[in-house]
């Protein structure tokens, strides 16, 4: 069975710092990995995502994530936060084999404060 | 343009009523989601279809059931509704399952009084 883990509820961070939102998963065989934002009252926004390649994924907004296999982690990154960056980070797993749906941890609220 | 749609936004009702929730996305996606967004902002897949046909049913109520007249659109109705059913109700697509990211709907929020 596949899982996510996403062990921080709340990450407190002061504008312009560098900010880091940890993901690790668990999937059987070889994971997809995706990072979603959720605005308040809002859909889930797609980020990025690794599928296979480099282990450095950029997205959107300035975020990037690190997939790192022996630690089964996908940490979302960014350089400097803004304020406008405050919402839900959600990250998700499916396993690359079979018809299996996407699993997304519990989420993680990110506050960046001025 | 919105790519993917869902009406009603809010859908207040009492226990034990009937109720569907539309979803119509102008991506050309062939796979369609429901998922289930709980009060911790929990997030779980209920139902996904690939060219109108069902292709992940997680374990949910058979009181809730999904209808794709098309691969545009996919419905959620459900029957006897319980104060549990209360949550956030998103619909997603895709181009395809596997390593494509899904696009969200913007979410019925449902409460069941």
């Amino acid at each position: 069975a596949q899982s996510v883990a996403q062990p921080e509820d709340q990450v407190n961070v002061a504008e312009g710092n560098p900010l880091t939102v940890k993901c690790t998963y668990s999937v059987s065989g070889n994971p997809y990995l995706f990072w979603y934002v959720q605005y308040p009252n809002r859909g889930l926004q797609f980020l990025l995502k690794y599928i296979t390649g480099d282990n450095l994924v950029k997205g959107s907004y300035g975020f990037e994530a690190e997939f790192n296999k022996s630690q089964t982690s996908f940490h979302l990154k960014k350089p400097s936060a803004l304020v406008s960056d405050s919402a839900l980070y959600f990250c998700a797993v499916r396993d690359v084999a079979g018809n299996t749906p996407l699993v997304f941890g519990k989420g993680t609220r990110l506050s960046v404060i001025a | 343009d919105t790519a993917v749609s869902q009406t009603p936004k809010y859908l207040v009702t009492q226990m034990g009523n009937d109720k569907s929730i539309k979803c119509e996305q102008n991506l050309g996606h062939d796979t369609m989601y429901w998922y289930k967004q709980d009060s911790k902002k929990f997030l779980k897949i209920m139902f996904s279809y690939n060219n109108k046909e069902l292709i992940i049913n997680e374990t949910v109520p058979n009181r809730f059931s999904p209808k794709s007249p098309d691969k545009a659109h996919l419905n959620l109705h459900i029957n006897s509704l319980e104060l549990g059913d209360s949550a956030v109700y998103f619909c997603a697509s895709s181009q395809f399952a596997g390593g494509n990211e899904q696009f969200f709907g913007p979410g019925t929020r449902l409460t069941v009084l």
